[in-house]
Order: C-alpha cells, then structure tokens, then sequence
C-alpha cells in the first residue's frame, strides 16, 4: 500500500515563481489536508478538502490556493512564492469523522520547500 | 476554540529511564486526543488516541498515555526508553470534526 504520496519532495524556488505540490491518497478517504510544518510551530492546517470538488480555508490559507477535482488528489499552490513560505509541507488524509468518530489522520512523507 | 500545549521542547532520558512527554489541552466539547509520533525526514504517525472508551490508552511501542479530565491532561509514558524511541513528538486535539490542532512538540533524545 502506498497510503499518502507527496511530489516533488524538494523544491526550490526564486521569489514570485510559482509551484504545485501533488498529493495522491490510494485508501479511498473523504478528507484531505495540507500543513505545513515549521520549527517550534508545530503543524498549521493550510486548507482542507471534505469531498471531491470541495475545499476550504485552514489557519494559515493566505498565498495557497488548493484544488480536489478527483477524490484522490489534493494540490496545494503557491502562485507567487515568498521567502516566508519556506517549509515543510505535509499533506494528510483521513476518513469521514461521521464514521470513524475519531479523525485519524495518515500522513505523507512531506515536501521540503525552500524559497531564496 | 481548542488548543495544544506540550511542556517542553526538548526531552532527554537515558536509555531504559521512564518516558514521559507533557500535553495539556483546552476544548469547549468533549475532546478526542492524539499522540503522533515523527522520526526524521517522515510523515507523522498514529502512537495511539483517546475517543471517550478508556481513560488509561495503550499505543503502539509500549508508549500508553492517561486521558485526565480534571486537569485537562493527555501526558504520554514509556516506562522504559530505548533508542530507537528518538523522534519528535506531537499532541494533538479534536472535536470529532474535520479539524485536527496540533501541539508545537516535543523532541525526544535517548542517550546510551
């Protein structure tokens, strides 16, 4: 099983270029997130996914944009990189909460993203 | 609004010494708790959670943690560490919705 796959898992960017993260999920899960990770912080929920077509705003959504047009992929976007949105990026899934109460979240290996 | 606190940054026991990481929580509504575990260069992992069946939750690799309502607790144990136990650690909290709120975490360090 290959549960959550991320790609690229490194990146590189100049200030204002832009980029998209992939996030594959094989486990059928309704729920998708983007976070990012950053030393002392934490995990901060960027933007979520309840269901295929659907998305909404996390605690830091501001500069990403995300898109889930098939239930199994989730992209975050950053339209015009800025240093402050160097990271670790980790993209999670789960199942809906109405099922299994409890909202397990299986992770990918991240995505390291620095902008000069 | 529910929020994470982990006492502690940096954790360091010898190898064989008792475990134990620090999280206290803040929830309007009954929580359930996690303990996630991350080893370097991966994802995060499920150690173990609490959903409201028993206080007293044993995860995976010996780790077990006590859901304390009194004083807002989920503190994490291990009663004897080994050095493959060196990772970071994460609380985290949720209402039983789509939202998961994460602790800052707590690195662990196992000396020989």
């Amino acid at each position: 099983n290959a549960g959550v796959t991320q790609t690229p898992k490194f990146r590189v960017l100049k200030t204002g270029q832009s980029m998209t993260l992939l996030c594959a999920q094989d486990m059928n899960h309704e729920y998708m997130y983007w976070y990012r990770q950053d030393p002392g912080m934490g995990l901060r929920l960027i933007h979520y996914s309840v269901g295929e077509g659907t998305t909404a705003k996390g605690e830091v959504p501001d500069g990403y944009n995300v898109s889930r047009l098939k239930k199994q992929n989730f992209l975050l976007g950053l339209e015009s990189a800025a240093p402050s949105q160097t990271s670790v990026y980790f993209c999670a899934s789960s199942y809906s909460h109405r099922l299994s109460g409890a909202n397990v979240l299986t992770f990918g290996a991240g995505s390291r993203l620095t902008v000069l | 609004a529910q929020s994470v606190t982990q006492l502690g940054s940096h954790v360091s026991v010898s190898e064989g010494a008792l475990v134990l990481l620090r999280c206290n929580y803040s929830s309007s509504v009954p929580p359930y708790l996690f303990w996630y575990v991350q080893y370097p260069n991966q994802g995060l992992q499920l150690l173990l959670k609490y959903t409201s069946a028993a206080t007293l939750v044993k995860g995976i690799n010996g780790f077990e943690a006590e859901f304390k309502k009194s004083e807002t607790s989920f503190h994490l144990t291990k009663p004897s560490a080994h050095m493959s136990d060196a990772a970071e650690y994460f609380c985290a909290v949720s209402d039983g919705g789509f939202k998961t709120i994460f602790g800052a975490g707590t690195r662990l360090f196992v000396k020989a």
